[in-house]
């Protein structure tokens, strides 16, 4: 079963805030959300992760909400090479991570 | 931190021979590993997990006599595709749990090994 939602695709212009969302409704109360992601041709990246309090690090920023029923992954400048598809996965201690199709990201100069 | 490398990172062979992959987390100890293979234009697939020490664990649909899997130290699994065919054309990707006691066990991941079957 699916644990989350993102859209199949968005586009962000060059230099400007990509905001992207992922609905987890059902996470349970021990289940971290984790943000990947994968340049064409490469391993999966690891961006950031959060319980429930907001994260920032160099690559991003996560928000999640209140109710932890849905998060968003920020990248506050927005390069080309953030072009990629971007996974938001629910993780619990010990689980292995299991892909849906992600979000495509389109950076346009 | 947390560098997780595969070798080789692309191979060809001929079909019916076996290849090797290695895939090493390079400054952390990782009890858990695991294998996942990328068709074009499709989403990553876990095939197996690896734990250091014993036998891998497969996915279902996954054969294990096929795809055998070694892990045996803390920084090392070997992914061997025994009797290759064409359709094990694929980009196979590996990643470790870094086992440093962190509360969230986080996986990070291999540049992957692009595999060609003639």
């Amino acid at each position: 079963d699916a644990k989350t939602t993102q859209p199949t695709s968005m586009d962000c212009a060059e230099g400007r805030a990509a905001n992207l969302p992922c609905n987890h409704s059902t996470i349970s109360g021990n289940e971290y959300v984790y943000w990947y992601r994968q340049i064409h041709s490469q391993g999966p990246q690891y961006i950031i992760h959060g319980l429930k309090n907001n994260e920032t690090n160099e690559m991003a920023s996560l928000i999640i909400t209140e109710d932890r029923k849905s998060s968003t992954l920020i990248l506050p400048h927005a390069t080309l090479r953030d072009t990629a598809v971007y996974y938001c996965i629910v993780l619990g201690s010990y689980d292995k991570v299991i892909f849906g199709p992600g979000t495509s990201l389109s950076v346009i100069p | 931190g947390a560098v997780v490398s595969q070798h080789p990172s692309w191979v060809i062979c001929k079909s019916g021979t076996s290849v090797k992959i290695e895939c090493r987390s390079l400054d952390f100890q990782a009890t858990t590993m695991f294998w996942y293979r990328q068709f074009p234009k499709q989403s990553l697939m876990l095939m197996a997990t690896s734990n250091e020490g014993s036998k891998a664990t497969y996915e279902q649909g996954v054969e294990k006599d096929k795809f055998l899997i070694n892990h045996a130290s803390l920084t090392l699994s070997t992914l061997t595709v025994t009797s290759a065919h064409p359709e094990d054309s694929s980009f196979y990707i590996c990643s470790a749990r870094d086992s440093s006691g962190s509360r969230t066990d986080t996986q990070y991941f291999g540049p992957g090994t692009r595999l060609t079957v003639l």
